[in-house]
């Protein structure tokens, strides 16, 4: 059964500092995606990581893929307020054409001015 | 562009009532569909798919059923609602390819 973990599940930071959310899953994959959502809204894609070490940035969000490890990061730069969310990993298991995510725990990231 | 669409986006059913959410694709034609909950505080997980009309894939042993009786149409139903479907119900779309794009949502609430 593939299993995705996410760690931490709560964070609390400083705005102007830096910090990395780990994703770990327990299967092969060559795909991973993170997903970002705010309190009772939908998810908003932010990257998809299709092969082992895919690096994407997006402003001050940087994501990167080793699937030799089975892990993805996700690294803040300066954090900023607008950046309080969840943020979820996902892994796919695909067959037959379809790719049914399988996602982690999320974690809880509030920025404190 | 394509675009999906839910409804409602907030329902509130007494225990043992019917259900029935849709969603709705538009833009595009012979998606892949999926539906989604997240329970409270909690992640998602993946509840039914469907690759074409009338095929559905159910993931997990359950309370409720989807249907897909259009192309870009998928619904989700109960004929009697538990308290443990209270949710957050997200529906999803994929053209074949590994990114998916979800709907709004329906924030279920059983009582």
């Amino acid at each position: 059964e593939l299993k995705v973990e996410q760690n931490p599940l709560f964070l609390s930071m400083q705005e102007g500092k830096n910090y990395t959310i780990y994703c770990n899953y327990s299967t092969t994959s060559d795909r991973l995606y993170w997903y970002r959502q705010d309190p009772g809204k939908s998810l908003e894609s932010l990257f998809v990581l299709l092969s082992n070490g895919a690096v994407k940035q997006e402003g001050r969000l940087m994501a990167s893929l080793d699937t030799k490890a089975r892990l993805s990061t996700l690294h803040i730069t300066a954090a900023v307020h607008d950046l309080s969310a969840t943020y979820f990993c996902a892994v796919d298991q695909s067959a037959s054409g379809t790719y049914k995510y399988i996602f982690g725990t999320g974690t809880r990231l509030k920025v404190l001015a | 562009s394509q675009t999906i669409h839910q409804w409602p986006a907030t329902l509130v059913q007494p225990v043992g009532s019917p259900l029935s959410l849709e969603c709705t694709v538009e833009g595009t034609s012979n998606p892949n569909l999926y539906w989604y909950r997240q329970a409270a505080g909690r992640g998602l997980q993946l509840l039914f798919y469907s690759v074409g009309i009338g095929q559905i894939s159910s993931e997990v042993p359950q309370n409720l059923s989807a249907s897909r009786p259009q192309d870009r149409q998928f619904i989700l139903s109960s004929k009697k609602l538990l308290l443990s479907d209270s949710g957050f119900y997200l529906c999803a779309w994929e053209k074949h390819s590994p990114e998916a794009f979800f709907g709004q949502g329906t924030r279920l609430t059983v009582v």
